[in-house]
């Protein structure tokens, strides 16, 4: 299968940063998205890697590994409206369909 | 820039009714257009995705079914709801160039009664 591990949910402190992980199954891969997703609304991209590395978006950054099969989306400065889910995605090689994650749901707390 | 249109927002429905959900974008030609429901704890799951006018991709057998009429316009059908139908829909389109991400409508949220 195509499975797509992420912790169920977190918690963290507003102005602290986060580390969210995802691990996927490394066969035919062709990209990683995280999309961030607030209760009740549909889901937003955040950030797109195919590469191994960083990738620095603002607070928001995404660190793909693909021989380990491995992302984490850091978010830096903790706001109260970042409490949201955060989803990761799996594009596979020579398809256009996204394969997703059940999300984190991260909660910033005072 | 890209719009994408999805009615209506929420929708309560008998069991045994049928359902039509609508999903237009804007400002692009050719997308590669998607079906997604997610249930209440559950992760988004891909029910239908076309690459092209008239063309279907079906992901999940079940009491569903889609269909693309226009190039830019996305239907989600069924001709009886079952209760295991609730849940939040969302279209969502993508360019074709490889690795392009995909952008979502605001949803409907269907409850089966």
């Amino acid at each position: 299968g195509q499975n797509i591990d992420q912790p169920t949910e977190m918690t963290a402190t507003e102005g602290a940063i986060v580390q969210i992980n995802c691990t996927y199954q490394t066969s035919g891969f062709n990209g990683l998205f995280w999309y961030q997703q607030h209760a009740g609304e549909a889901p937003t991209f955040l950030s797109y890697n195919v590469l191994d590395g960083l990738e620095e978006k603002g607070r928001f950054s995404s660190f793909l590994s693909r021989s380990k099969g491995y992302s984490y989306l850091l978010l830096k400065e903790l706001q109260m409206k970042d409490s949201a889910s955060y989803l990761c995605a799996r594009l596979g090689a020579g398809s256009y369909q996204l394969t997703f994650g059940k999300g984190t749901k991260l909660s910033v707390i005072p | 820039s890209q719009t994408i249109h999805q009615w209506p927002a929420t929708l309560v429905q008998p069991v045994g009714s049928p359902l039509s959900l609508e999903c237009t974008v804007e400002g692009t030609s050719n997308p590669n257009l998607y079906w997604y429901r997610q249930a209440a704890g559950r992760g988004l799951q891909l029910l239908f995705y076309s690459v092209g006018i008239g063309q279907i991709s079906s992901e999940v057998p079940q009491n569903l079914s889609a269909s693309r009429p226009q190039d830019r316009q996305f239907i989600l059908s069924s001709k009886k709801l079952l209760l295991s139908d609730s849940g939040f829909y969302l279209c969502a389109w993508r360019g074709t160039a490889r690795n392009q991400p995909q952008h979502f409508g605001d949803g409907t949220r269907l409850s089966i009664l």
